[in-house]
């Protein structure tokens, strides 16, 4: 069976402070790779995505970056954090493009200060 | 924006009674829907998906039903129970070549025992 980890679960940091988030998957190859932001009360906005190694789409301009060194690993980056990207980040994974339910990790709580 | 919406950002049952909880997207294009449930500090998990060609998709306690001429979702819940208190999102996928998902602010649902 496939699994989704993300780590750490939660990260206070300060303003101005790099951040990685990491998140593997493990049971599949080939998964299509997505980070969400989750503000508190709020839905689900979609940062990046990847189709494969190396291949970065991103949603939205923002203070983040994504990578994919690995097949099943996604990457979330910072090299300066702001206040606004505190939240709740969702890694999700998909079997293929279109039509396919995703699947979530258990996510990281963020909060910068 | 986005453009997947809710109608009840709340909702509150009696255990035991149906929960009915609506969704509405803009994009007729779309063709794939699929709904979740999201506990506190957790991800997301999936509850029941539906393609633009079925009306409607029964699974355990769960029914989604797709009206396509208003553009309209609804997932329908049997027997409330406390363990399905939640924070409830739909999604739409218009058959973007990347399968994202486009996700709605959600509607928590009480149960009250």
């Amino acid at each position: 069976s496939q699994t989704i980890h993300q780590w750490p679960a939660t990260l206070v940091q300060p303003v101005g402070s790099p951040l990685s988030l990491e998140c593997t998957v493990e049971g599949t190859s080939n998964p299509n790779l997505y980070w969400y932001r989750q503000a508190a009360g709020r839905g689900l906005q979609l940062l990046f995505y990847s189709v494969g190694i190396g291949q970065i789409s991103s949603e939205v301009p923002q203070n983040l970056s994504a990578s994919r060194p690995q097949d099943r690993q996604f990457i979330l980056s910072s090299k300066k954090l702001l206040l606004s990207d505190s939240g709740f980040y969702l890694c999700a994974w998909s079997f293929g493009i279109g039509g396919h339910e995703q699947f979530f990790g258990p996510g990281t709580r963020l909060t910068v200060l | 924006g986005e453009s997947v919406g809710l109608h009840l950002p709340t909702l509150s049952v009696q255990e035991g009674d149906n929960s009915i909880i609506n969704c509405a997207y803009s994009n007729s294009a779309s063709d794939y829907f699929i709904w979740y449930k999201q506990e506190s500090g957790k991800g997301p998990q999936f509850i029941i998906d539906i393609r633009s060609n079925m009306d409607k998709r029964q699974g355990q306690r769960v029914t989604v039903l797709l009206n396509k001429t208003v553009k309209h979702l609804s997932l329908q819940i049997a027997a409330t129970q406390p363990g399905d208190s939640a924070v409830y999102f739909c999604a739409e996928n218009y058959g973007g070549s990347q399968g994202n998902l486009i996700f709605g602010k959600g509607t928590k649902l009480s149960v009250k025992p």
